[in-house]
């Protein structure tokens, strides 16, 4: 069956810290992929988004993803977070001929004045 | 505001009674689908639509649950005989059309089963 992992389930960084959160698939065919964040209090929101072309995107506050096919891999990163950074985020693939999502269980951030 | 609405927000129901929740998805989006999501986990694929054909359900909905979309626009999703199992945050999202696979998501329906 189709997976998505997040190791990191709890992550605490200081403002200005770089930030990488991991996210692997089990998927060999087409697939594309995404990352969604929520915010305290809010519903999950587009962050960034993979279908196709440069494998490194980019997304809305300073975030940025790689795709690496290789690895299974979609990982998120911003070089500085910042306090309003402190949500959970979450990784979801959509792989071909499906439109549901299979999501991971999600990466709680904190992020320390 | 033009986003996935969903009523109610919060529900808390005894064992046994059956519940019914309403989405609203985005203006001309002609998918819309429900996830479920308990604590710690990521939310969890229930079913989806096409305009108003239902065209895939989960395993996770059993005979109790079931879902429409009667005119295309707005959905339900009922449980029947609620169980303390089927407290979650329920989800709603909707798409657009073709090879839009961008969902919008509601804000959620929290069910608590007591």
């Amino acid at each position: 069956a189709q997976s998505v992992s997040q190791h990191n389930h709890h992550v605490i960084l200081s403002e200005a810290a770089s930030l990488e959160l991991g996210c692997n698939y089990s998927y060999g065919g087409t697939v594309n992929l995404f990352w969604y964040v929520q915010y305290p209090g809010q519903h999950l929101q587009l962050l960034l988004k993979y279908f196709s072309g440069d494998p490194l995107v980019k997304g809305i506050k300073g975030f940025e993803a790689e795709f690496i096919k290789s690895k299974f891999s979609f990982n998120l990163r911003k070089p500085s977070v910042q306090w309003s950074d402190t949500a959970e985020y979450f990784c979801a693939v959509l792989s071909s001929g499906t439109y549901k999502y299979i999501f991971g269980t999600g990466t709680r951030l904190k992020v320390l004045a | 505001d033009t986003g996935v609405s969903q009523d109610p927000r919060h529900k808390i129901t005894k064992r046994g009674q059956n519940v019914t929740f309403r989405c609203d998805p985005i203006s001309e989006h002609n998918r819309l689908y429900w996830y479920r999501q308990t604590l710690g986990q990521g939310p969890e694929f229930l079913t989806y639509f096409q305009n108003e054909a239902q065209l895939e359900k989960s395993r996770l909905l059993s005979d109790r649950f079931s879902a429409e979309r009667p005119k295309g626009s707005f959905s339900t999703l009922e449980i029947q005989r609620t169980e303390q199992g089927d407290s979650a945050m329920y989800l709603c999202a909707s798409s657009a059309g073709g090879d839009s696979y961008e969902q919008y998501f509601g804000p959620g329906t929290r069910l608590t089963v007591t």
